[in-house]
């Protein structure tokens, strides 16, 4: 059973670029969440996907957005970047939107550093 | 809103010496609670959960962890720490219900162990 998986593993940009990262969630769910991490720190709520819509955002500004693919799958996508996106994104997949019981597994992330 | 505290940013601990992380939560219903694990490089991989009912709940690679409401805390145990025990912790808090199920870390307690 495949887990969460990501890609690409790391991505090197500079300041003003877009990026665009890939999330292939673990077999059987249809939830997909996005997280930033920075280094040193706890991961970071962006947001998250369910039946093709974005259904919840964190304090994220509109720079972040994503889709999410008829498969589950789901892109995030990062325009204009500055240094401070520099970090692990981290992608986690669940099974449905009701949280009763769900969990949500991770991915190995894609380490984005922007020069 | 929610917010989750791990007081100990660094812990070390001889190996075969008893472990103890500390968390503190706020939440304003009843959460969902988490610890995850996350090794350099990696993703993050969940230790063990609680959502009802045994306030003392087991999870893998022998931890465990007790959720006291009184105290708003869910601290995380293990007996006998192992070398490969040294990693990140970070416990996490989510929301239980249809609004999805987002989750807000701590900042994280990095484990380290002597020999």
């Amino acid at each position: 059973d495949a887990g969460v998986t990501q890609s690409p593993t790391h991505l090197i940009k500079t300041r003003g670029q877009q990026v665009t990262l890939r999330c292939s969630p673990k077999s059987g769910h249809d939830t997909v969440s996005w997280y930033q991490q920075a280094l040193g720190q706890g991961p970071q709520f962006i947001f998250q996907y369910y039946e093709e819509e974005e259904r919840q955002r964190g304090n994220f500004p509109d720079r972040f957005s994503g889709h999410q693919f008829p498969n589950y799958s789901s892109e995030l996508n990062v325009n204009a970047l500055l240094l401070g996106d520099s970090a692990l994104y981290l992608c986690a997949s669940s099974g449905g939107l009701a949280g009763v019981g769900e969990t949500q597994y991770f991915g190995p992330g894609t380490r984005l550093l922007v020069l | 809103a929610q917010s989750v505290t791990q007081p100990d940013i660094h812990i070390t601990v001889s190996e075969g010496a008893s472990l103890e992380l500390r968390c503190n939560y706020s939440y304003g219903a009843t959460p969902y609670l988490f610890w995850y694990v996350q090794s350099p490089g990696q993703g993050l991989q969940l230790l063990l959960k609680y959502f009802s009912g045994d306030t003392l709940v087991q999870g893998i690679k022998g931890f465990e962890a007790e959720f006291k409401r009184s105290q708003s805390s869910f601290n995380l145990r293990k007996p006998s720490v192992h070398w490969s025990d040294a990693a990140e912790y970070f416990c996490a808090v989510g929301p239980f219900g249809i609004a999805g199920n987002m989750l807000t870390f701590g900042g994280g307690t990095r484990l380290m162990v002597k020999p």
